[in-house]
């Protein structure tokens, strides 16, 4: 139950097309849905979160879909750009737990 | 600036040799954590520790062990028994009792057995 699903495991995308990564969970007591962003030999940055009271959150080109019924989130990264190339992480916890992470999709956007 | 220090960045282990990973942070958080991470396994936690001089297990705390003696660190050993120790090891921290909200990564270990 504590199980987080991430796909594609990895993705290619041209540069300025539009990116997905799909994410579901079993848990219904998670309550933070965050987005981490990692580069080749470096730890595992914030990108950006969720908490279930919202449907849709945008931060520049991202954006997390959440879809509470189906238990499932997304990342949508507009205007992909190369530099966008990195491993994303989906992770979800519930309040004074610690997070569980998805398997990871590496991303590459081609020039 | 605030972050989490961790040390070495490559450490190289002769087979039966335990080595220990430093992991130091000075954001005050009072949660630490210690993940390792193989291609296409994403994060897997090994140990993590709410509170100073207490720690639970993880996923896979089978091979290692921790120390939570200050608050600012938490050290990570990789004993003789931890059969397949080459990976990434990645520490973080947070403020406990919020879930994973404020999660801080440091920049990693990669240990390799030689």
């Amino acid at each position: 139950q504590q199980q987080v699903k991430q796909s594609p495991q990895s993705l290619i995308v041209q540069k300025g097309g539009i990116s997905i990564i799909n994410c579901a969970y079993e848990n219904t007591a998670f309550d933070y849905f965050p987005w981490y962003q990692q580069f080749p030999g470096k730890g595992p940055a914030l990108l950006i979160a969720i908490r279930p009271d919202v449907s849709e959150k945008k931060e520049g080109r991202f954006t997390i879909s959440f879809n509470k019924s189906a238990k499932q989130f997304s990342l949508h990264i507009m205007d992909s750009q190369p530099g966008d190339s990195a491993t994303y992480f989906c992770a979800a916890s519930s309040s004074a737990r610690q997070l569980t992470f998805g398997s990871g999709t590496q991303l590459t956007v081609l020039p | 600036d605030g972050g989490i220090t961790q040390s070495p960045k490559y450490l190289f282990r002769k087979e039966g040799q335990n080595v220990t990973l430093s992991c130091e942070q000075n954001l005050n958080h009072d949660a630490m954590y210690w993940y390792r991470q193989d291609p296409g396994q994403g994060l897997r936690l090994i140990y993590y520790s709410q509170i100073v001089n207490d720690f639970q297990k993880g996923d896979i705390a089978e091979g290692y062990s921790v120390s939570r003696e200050k608050k600012e660190s938490f050290p990570l050993t990789v004993t003789s028994a931890q059969k397949n120790p080459t990976a990434f090891y990645l520490c973080a921290s947070s403020i406990a009792g919020t879930g994973g909200y404020g999660y801080t990564f440091g920049s990693g270990t990669r240990l390799t057995v030689v």
